[in-house]
């Protein structure tokens, strides 16, 4: 079975421009969530959502917006990139709210 | 204080050596706990996952929580090559919320 998909694996952008990241969870997963790693650091939470709904928000900015489709795959999204954005964006799936998360490999993501 | 605090290393120990990684953490409200590994460049992989006290034990690994202590260890018996990575220790309140993770501990064994 295919684990969780991301996409894209890598790319860069410049300073003010915005990102769209893609996340395909495992199949049969209902619950997807977001994390932001950055260089040196343990993964910070972002996003959770579950049946297309939020279920929870970390202390991101709103320039983060995320959702998640009838399919359950989901999209995190950022705008006005800052060059602290720079890191490696990873999404998990869950079956459900309430079972073990597997990571993705991740998006890295470069700001110039 | 943060709410998980993990010693970054870097570690490094011969093949076969016990390895020991440790996490404190500050929030009396956390009841799961996991250790994941990641490999440079690639995404956590779930190793062990407890809940509440008590140890667990997976072939090479043994996970122990503490909570009295606000505690948890990973034990690695007969260190191989391949355990080289950043281990993470996660937790959360409840099953399936947010996981707050350490910042990693960097294991080097070498053969």
């Amino acid at each position: 079975d295919a684990g969780v998909t991301q996409s894209p694996t890598h790319l860069i952008k410049t300073r003010g421009q915005h990102v769209t990241l893609r996340c395909s969870p495992i199949s049969g997963h209902k619950s997807v969530s977001w994390y932001q790693q950055v260089l040196g650091q343990g993964p910070q939470f972002i996003f959770q959502y579950y049946e297309k709904e939020e279920r929870g928000r970390g202390n991101f900015p709103d320039r983060f917006s995320a959702r998640q489709f009838p399919n359950y795959s989901s999209e995190l999204n950022v705008n006005a990139l800052l060059l602290g954005d720079s890191a490696l964006y990873l999404c998990a799936s869950s079956p459900g709210p309430g079972n073990t998360i597997y990571f993705g490999e991740g998006s890295w993501l470069t700001v110039v | 204080q943060k709410e998980v605090e993990q010693d970054p290393g870097p570690l490094s120990v011969p093949e076969g050596a016990i390895v020991s990684l440790n996490c404190t953490y500050s929030n009396s409200a956390f009841q799961y706990f996991m250790w994941y590994r990641q490999y440079s460049r690639k995404g956590p992989e779930l190793l062990m996952y407890t809940y509440s006290s008590g140890n667990k034990e997976d072939g090479r690994f043994t996970a122990q929580v503490d909570k009295s202590s606000k505690y948890i260890s990973l034990f690695i018996r007969d260190s191989q090559p391949s355990d080289s990575a950043t281990y993470l220790c996660a937790m959360s309140p409840q099953a399936g919320t947010a996981l707050i993770f350490g910042k990693g501990t960097t294991l080097s064994v070498s053969s």
